[in-house]
Formats: structure tokens, sequence, C-alpha cells
């Protein structure tokens, strides 16, 4: 079955402790994003990467970085988590191949940072 | 970066057809249009998308004016589990940058 998995689904943590949300498709998709979601800001782009090695800020990176060493897989790292990072995390994928797919999303990652 | 705007809320009676319309004026010519809904706190699903053309699949239709400056989303059939939160969205060219909304909360009634 085609999907976007994160993991883990829930965490709550302390402020300061290194956490790395993973993220992997079975698509072989080419583009990967991070998106958080907040109550009355809607879903904004963390990150985004286009293939291997390639990867792009989106509109709120500060806080965050991420890799993309192989193409299934695209971990967001918080490296050192504050209160503010507090939010409903989803990661997408799409095709590349053919212009305008559209992006697929897993199910959620909700972090607590305390 | 183009925008969409959508109205807050909608209500639309089990059974009818829900037409949500989504502003995009600022459109690019190479610029997608693209619908999601969410439910809940779950990953927003993939509903439909466009370039210029009208389009049609298994879950709704999408119309786009010729001008490419609005968009409507037709749900033929609303039943309860539409029940969710809509998004219309335009991705930014030559990028993989998708711009949410607010979206536009509809709500199935029996």
């Amino acid at each position: 079955e085609a999907q976007v998995t994160q993991n883990p689904r829930y965490l709550i943590t302390v402020t300061g402790k290194k956490l790395t949300v993973t993220c992997s498709q079975n698509m072989n998709h080419e583009y990967m994003s991070w998106y958080r979601q907040d109550p009355g800001l809607g879903l904004r782009q963390i990150y985004y990467s286009m293939n291997v090695e390639v990867t792009d800020k989106g509109d709120v990176p500060e806080g965050y970085k991420v890799s993309r060493k192989e193409k299934r897989n695209f971990p967001l790292i918080l490296e050192s988590p504050s209160p503010n990072q507090t939010s409903l995390y989803f990661c997408a994928s799409r095709s590349g191949v053919l212009r305008g797919q559209p992006q697929h999303f897993g199910d959620g990652t909700r972090l607590s940072i305390l | 970066d183009a925008k969409t705007t959508q109205p807050t809320s909608m209500d639309c009676a089990e059974g009818r057809a829900a037409n949500l319309p989504c502003n995009h004026s600022t459109i690019s010519g190479n610029e997608y249009v693209y619908w999601y809904r969410q439910i809940h706190s779950q990953g927003p699903q993939y509903i439909i998308h466009g370039l210029k053309n009208n389009e049609t699949n298994e879950m709704a239709s999408l119309i786009i004016t010729e001008d490419r400056k609005s968009s409507t989303l037709i749900l033929p059939h609303a039943t309860l589990r539409d029940t969710a939160v809509y998004y219309c969205i335009v991705r930014v060219a030559n990028t993989d940058k998708l711009i949410f909304g607010t979206g536009t909360r509809l709500q199935v009634f029996p």
C-alpha cells in the first residue's frame, strides 16, 4: 500500500532534548516536505526536498533541520526543542516525474515540548 | 506567492451538492490549483487538482474559470462523512511549496 509513514505519532518531551521525527515513503517520490499545523495559522511549510541531497527552506525553518540522504526518508530534526515548537507535524511526498502531481500526507506527529 | 481566499464556513444538506468556492486572483499561468480536505487532525487528504480545464474524479469535480482567478470544488452528493475543512491551494511555481489558507469548514447535516 502506497503511504507516507511518520514516527512517532505522539511525543512529549522537555526543552533542549534533541529529537528526530522520521518520515518514510514507499512510492519512490522525488519530492518530500515537512509542515507544521497550529490553531489559527493553518499548515505552514518548514522544509522541502526536491531530491536526494537537495533541500530548501519553507516558510518557518527556524529551529529545524532536515536531511535527505536516501530517496525514501526525510527526517525532521529538532536540535534543541523549545515550547513554541509544540505543534502537529505532517510529512508529505509527491512524484516529480509528471508536472502537477499532488502531495500525499502522512498521518501526523503531535509534539509537546514542556 | 499566490494566495487563496475561501469562505470560513458553509453548510450543506446530506445528499445535496456542496459547492465550495475559492479565489486565487494572483495565480500564475503555470501554477496548479489543488484541493485537499482535513478531517479532525488527520493528515490532509488529496481530492483533486487542475491547471486550466475542468476536472472530475470519483470524489469531486473542479471547475476553473477561464481567467483562472477562481475555482469551485463540487461534491455532487454530500454525505455526513464529507464534514471537514477544505483547503484550496496553489503551489508556488518551480518549487514544492504549498501555501495553505485557512480553508472552509464544511458542515453536512442530515
